[in-house]
């Protein structure tokens, strides 16, 4: 069986310093994965997505994941935070259905 | 841009209460899907339907029921609310779940 774990529920960091939202992974086989944002009150919209080409993914926003097979982790990060960056963040993984992580709360410092 | 629609946004029910909601999509997709979403909990799978025709359960169905009215067409219905069912759905589509799903925006439902 393969699921997600999401290390953080609540991130906090200040505009302009760098985000790293941690997922781990568990699985017998190179799984697709993939971040998906919520801001308050909103849908879910795709940041990225890693179906086993590159290992390090670009995705909307500046955002990006690396696939690290070795450590079983799919960790997001961004350079330079934004306020606009606020929001849930869930790491989810293709079980032939999407399975989500239970979600990280990003909250963005003035 | 329609994509995933639902219907209604917000809904407020009486224990016992039943109701239906709504999800169409216009991407011609086959694969569509019902999330709840609680707090500390991710979104967790109730229902979905692989193809036109089909449906299965997912991960919390209990108290649930689905119909695949047509290929663009998919609804949830509480045939008896409870306050444990106080929540937000989201219906979700795809043609490959390699490629992700797309997502309506949501419906609030409170029990009371």
């Amino acid at each position: 069986a393969q699921s997600v774990t999401q290390l953080d529920s609540h991130v906090s960091v200040s505009e302009g310093t760098p985000v790293l939202l941690r997922c781990n992974y568990s699985s017998s086989y190179s799984p697709s994965l993939f971040w998906y944002v919520q801001h308050p009150n909103k849908g879910l919209q795709l940041l990225l997505k890693y179906t086993s080409a590159a290992t390090l993914v670009k995705g909307i926003n500046g955002f990006e994941a690396e696939f690290k097979k070795s450590e079983t982790s799919f960790h997001l990060t961004k350079p330079s935070a934004h306020m606009s960056d606020a929001a849930e963040y869930f790491c989810v993984v293709n079980r032939g259905k999407l399975t989500f992580g239970t979600g990280t709360r990003l909250t963005i410092i003035p | 841009n329609a994509g995933v629609t639902q219907t209604p946004k917000f809904q407020v029910l009486k224990t016992g209460q039943s109701m239906t909601l709504q999800c169409a999509q216009d991407m011609n997709h086959n694969s569509m899907y019902w999330y709840r979403q609680d707090p500390g909990m991710g979104l967790r799978l109730i229902y979905y339907s692989a193809s036109e025709g089909t449906t299965d359960k997912g991960e919390v169905p209990n108290g649930y029921n689905v119909s695949r009215l047509n290929k663009r067409e998919f609804s949830l219905r509480l045939e008896s609310a409870a306050p444990s069912q106080t929540s937000v759905y989201f219906c979700a589509s795809t043609d490959r779940v390699n490629y992700g799903y797309t997502f309506g925006s949501g419906t609030r439902l409170t029990v009371v």
